[in-house]
């Protein structure tokens, strides 16, 4: 079965640092993936897309990457900061032979402390 | 204009009720989504409407009965539910009616309590 997975053990890390958040994905091949921020009791944010024939998007302080061999993912959020916080979802969408749902990962919190 | 606004934030409700949840987005999207989210879990599709009509349905229970009057509204109509029912729903819109290509906006969701 079509599985997307993510590291569900919460990464703390130091205020300054890079994270990098992992999402792997299993058994089929998703055309786009996605990145999202979830607050507690909220609905999710949209981040960052890339699409399979891209290697690397970013926006200000988040990269994204998209590697076909590997069939993985990378987040990075770098100089973090406290205020991000937060739970980051992958979701995959569409295969490269047909329309395939839209798949959320399970999410990894990250946690900044100052 | 990029809200999704969703109405009530919180619900509660017996097992005998019959309630509904609304969901409105004036972004000009095509697609619109129900989903639903239990605590420390992803966010699970439920249905998925595509130019007003019924696309995907991810075989969820009749109690839960989706409804698109138009292409700004998105209705979710609750009866009989259980109380593991109990979670929070969130609303979605995207440009592309096949919700593929393009970013999903999502709601600040209803938190729902059966009893």
């Amino acid at each position: 079965s079509q599985k997307i997975e993510q590291n569900s053990e919460a990464l703390n890390i130091q205020e300054g640092k890079t994270a990098t958040l992992t999402c792997n994905y299993t058994n089929y091949s998703p055309a786009y993936l996605q990145w999202y921020r979830q607050d507690p009791g909220r609905g999710p944010v949209f981040l960052l897309l890339i699409r399979e024939n891209e290697k690397e998007k970013r926006k200000e302080r988040l990269k994204v990457t998209f590697d076909t061999t590997l069939k993985q993912s990378l987040f990075h959020i770098t100089a973090s900061q406290p205020a991000d916080s937060a739970t980051y979802l992958c979701a995959s969408s569409g295969t490269t032979d047909s329309w395939g749902k839209f798949q959320f990962g399970a999410g990894t919190q990250v946690v900044v402390t100052p | 204009d990029t809200e999704v606004t969703q109405t009530p934030k919180h619900l509660v409700m017996g097992m005998t009720n019959k309630k509904s949840l609304k969901c409105e987005q004036h972004m000009g999207h095509r697609a619109m989504y129900w989903y639903k989210q239990k605590a420390k879990k992803p966010p699970e599709l439920m249905f998925v409407y595509s130019y007003e009509k019924l696309s995907i349905n991810e075989s969820v229970p009749s109690r839960f009965s989706p409804e698109c009057p138009n292409s700004s509204l998105l209705n979710l109509h609750l009866h009989a539910l259980q109380p593991e029912d109990s979670a929070l729903y969130l609303c979605a819109s995207s440009r592309d009616p096949g919700g593929v290509s393009y970013e999903q906006y999502f709601g600040p969701g209803t938190r729902l309590t059966v009893t």
